[in-house]
C-alpha cells in the first residue's frame, strides 16, 4: 500500500530558513499536500502541488517535488517562532474517490 | 461560518462503555471523513462518506461504526472502548473528492482507561 514518510524533528533558529522532507512511494500520486498542525488544533491546509510541477511557490513557502525519487520537500524561509507546528505531508492516488495517505508529521521547532 | 466542529473536546471512559463522537459542517460538503491520531503515526483514516447516504471502511475500522445523519452531519460511534482507542479524534470535510482541500475539525481528545 502506500506509505509516506518524514523525519521527526526538526529544530531552527528565528530567520533561518526551514526545509521539511518527505518521500512517498506511491508513483500514481496525483496531489500531494503539505498540512500544519498547531498545538491543540486540527490540521490546516497550506499548500499542495500537482505531480506534473517541479516546484509551487506561494510567500515563504517552497515546495519542491522530485517525482523521480518520489521526494517532496517544503522550505520556510525566515521562520518565525509562529511557524512552530507539526507539519504533515499527505499523497492523494490517481483513481476514483481519493483517500489521503498523511506521512507521520515532522515537529518544527523555532527558537528565538 | 463555523466550518467543522466536533463535540465533545475531551472525554474520558471506561473499558466497555460505548460513546458516540459529533461532528457537522456548514460549508454543504459532499464528503467527510473521520480519522485518529497516535503518537508518530500520523493520521490514519477510520470510515469515510463519499456523499450523503454512503459510508466506506478506512484503513483502520475495527471497532468503530458510522453515521453519515444527513449532508451535514457524520458520527463516529465506539459501542464497547478499548484502551487501543485511546486517541484524538479528527473529522474533516471536503466538497466532492477527497483531492479537494480537506477542512479540520479541532479534535476530540479520548481517553479510554
Amino acid at each position: 500500500g502506500e506509505d509516506v514518510e518524514q523525519s521527526l524533528f526538526l529544530s531552527v533558529r528565528e530567520g533561518d530558513s526551514s526545509v521539511i522532507n518527505c518521500t512517498y512511494t506511491d508513483s500514481s500520486s496525483t496531489y500531494l499536500y503539505w498540512y500544519k498542525q498547531e498545538p491543540g488544533a486540527g490540521l490546516q491546509l497550506l499548500t499542495y502541488i500537482f505531480s506534473n510541477m517541479d516546484m509551487k511557490q506561494d510567500q515563504r513557502l517552497t515546495v519542491l517535488l522530485n517525482k523521480k525519487d518520489k521526494h517532496l520537500s517544503l522550505r520556510i524561509a525566515d521562520t518565525q517562532t509562529g511557524d512552530s507546528a507539526i507539519y504533515f505531508c499527505a499523497e492523494g492516488p490517481n483513481t476514483g474517490f481519493q483517500k489521503l495517505v498523511f506521512g507521520t508529521g515532522t515537529r518544527l521547532l523555532v527558537s528565538p | 461560518n463555523a466550518g467543522v466542529t466536533q463535540t465533545p473536546k475531551f472525554q474520558v471512559l471506561k473499558t466497555g462503555q460505548s460513546m458516540t463522537l459529533q461532528c457537522a459542517q456548514d460549508m454543504n460538503h459532499n464528503s467527510m471523513y473521520w480519522y485518529r491520531q497516535d503518537p508518530g503515526m500520523g493520521l490514519r483514516l477510520i470510515y469515510y462518506s463519499a456523499s450523503e447516504g454512503t459510508t466506506d471502511k478506512g484503513e483502520v475500522p475495527n471497532g468503530y461504526n458510522v453515521s453519515r445523519l444527513n449532508k451535514r452531519e457524520f458520527s463516529l460511534r465506539l459501542e464497547s472502548a478499548a484502551p487501543s482507542q485511546t486517541s484524538v479524534y479528527f473529522c474533516a470535510s471536503s466538497e466532492a473528492s477527497s483531492t479537494d482541500t480537506q477542512y479540520f475539525g479541532p479534535g476530540t481528545r479520548l481517553t479510554v482507561l
